[in-house]
């Protein structure tokens, strides 16, 4: 069964400075994308980034990348310099191909001026 | 950046009545998805569809909801009779081989 875990239900971050965001999943299948989603207090769902299980490279997006552990089944996302627009639910994805989407419970990301 | 589109933004509805909820995916895309989410709650899944068909449903996809795509491009969820649990933001998704974008959802209250 697909399972994605997100431990930190909240985050504060000072404004300028890097965060790092948890997921951690577990799936047996050996194909498989992560994706992370900014969810703003509007409420809609903002694509971020996303990562093959086959991709050699971490993924980068702008100020977002992702440190993908395949080893370890970690795919938590990093922010640099963090902006007060950036204070949002931020929900980590397993998508095994063939299936649906699974998604982690969420993380609020505060950012503090 | 691509971008799918969902109308109406807002659905107000007395219990009973049926709603349709619309989504336009990104035209070169072959995987949809329709999820929901009760306020302050988790994402769930209903229902995903490929090649004009039905190809995963959850158990709360039930006899009240389908899902069309009625001209090939519009991809619409309708709940037949609709109840007070069935309040929430319902979201679209579309996937082409890598990246999945998903509307900005669907705020359905049921009064």
């Amino acid at each position: 069964a697909q399972k994605i875990t997100q431990t930190q239900p909240g985050m504060f971050v000072q404004e300028k400075e890097a965060v790092t965001l948890d997921c951690t999943y577990d799936t047996s299948d050996p194909s498989y994308g992560l994706f992370w989603y900014k969810q703003p207090s509007s409420g809609e769902m903002i694509f971020l980034i996303y990562q093959g299980s086959y991709d050699q490279q971490n993924a980068t997006e702008g100020r977002y990348s992702l440190n993908f552990q395949k080893a370890r089944k970690s795919a938590n996302l990093v922010i640099s310099a963090s902006q007060l627009g950036d204070s949002a639910m931020y929900f980590c994805a397993l998508l095994n191909y063939g299936q649906n989407f699974v998604f982690g419970p969420g993380t609020r990301l505060s950012v503090l001026p | 950046e691509p971008e799918v589109t969902q109308t109406p933004s807002h659905q107000v509805t007395q219990m009973g009545q049926e709603v349709i909820l619309r989504c336009v995916p990104i035209s070169n895309h072959l995987y949809f998805y329709w999820y929901r989410q009760i306020l302050g709650q988790k994402v769930e899944f209903l229902v995903s569809f490929y090649n004009n068909e039905i190809s995963e449903k959850s158990e709360i996809f039930d006899d009240q909801f389908s899902v069309e795509r009625p001209d090939g491009s519009n991809f619409t969820l309708k709940i037949r009779s609709t109840k007070l649990e069935d309040s929430a933001m319902y979201f679209c998704a579309s996937r082409g081989t890598g990246e999945a974008f998903f509307g900005q959802g669907t705020r359905l209250t049921v009064v």
